[in-house]
């Protein structure tokens, strides 16, 4: 699997736009970009996933470059809560059904009031 | 939808006992289940992959006769950590996946923190 960087904190302003880039340059065609985030002391929460077009949900935007060797993860409005360890992971196509999640030490972000 | 459960979420025992915690998909059938582990201030590290109905495929460097997994159901996927040591003291996580195409987040338990005195 390919493997991630990101800086291992993040400060943000409540209300603000929390933007966490992930670089994985070594990604393969058929592999997705995923994002995971774990609160202190708690299991891990899906986010989003993403191949090649970006992507929206209820929790948040994923933006993939063209060349698809990085991708940023946009909380539109932060929140307290939103204080976690947020993980970017690549992950094998969805049919493979291996789906093996590698985490890597993540971003920290702090949302700070 | 899409819940998992463990039990216990808390154990405390003493060196040399066992210990079993429990994961279960409440809301749907989980064809793959997965086991974590995770140290203070340390990211999750993958255990062991479980398909029911078959042996669990351990990860380089984890004893599979220390961590016995047994996944009986589509539901239900158990971890026995056999003469538990200081050392085993951790977080324990679980996840399951449903495996359809299309759809393969892993959907995790909240985790069981084990104890050993």
């Amino acid at each position: 699997d390919a493997k991630t960087t990101q800086p291992p904190s993040m400060d943000c302003a409540e209300g603000r736009a929390a933007n966490l880039p992930c670089n994985h340059s070594t990604i393969s065609g058929n592999e997705y970009v995923y994002w995971y985030r774990q609160i202190h002391s708690q299991g891990p929460q899906y986010i989003i996933h993403g191949l090649k077009n970006n992507e929206t949900n209820e929790m948040a935007s994923l933006i993939i470059t063209e060349d698809r060797k990085s991708s940023t993860l946009i909380l539109p409005h932060a929140t307290l809560r939103d204080t976690a360890v947020y993980y970017c992971i690549i992950l094998h196509p969805p049919s493979s059904n291996t789906g093996k999640l590698i985490f890597g030490q993540g971003t920290t972000l702090q949302v700070k009031p | 939808g899409a819940v998992v459960s463990q039990h216990p979420s808390r154990v405390i025992c003493k060196s040399g006992t066992s210990v079993k915690i429990e994961c279960r998909s409440l809301d749907f059938q989980a064809t793959t289940m997965f086991w974590y582990r995770q140290f203070p201030k340390q990211s999750l590290m993958l255990m062991a992959t479980s398909n029911e109905g078959s042996k669990a495929t351990y990860e380089q460097g984890v004893e599979k006769d220390k961590f016995l997994i047994n996944h009986a159901s589509l539901t239900l996927s158990t971890l026995t950590v056999t003469s538990a040591h200081p050392e085993d003291s951790s977080f324990y996580i679980c996840s399951a996946t449903t495996g359809t195409s299309g759809a393969n987040e892993q959907f995790f338990g909240p985790g069981t923190r084990l104890t050993v005195l």
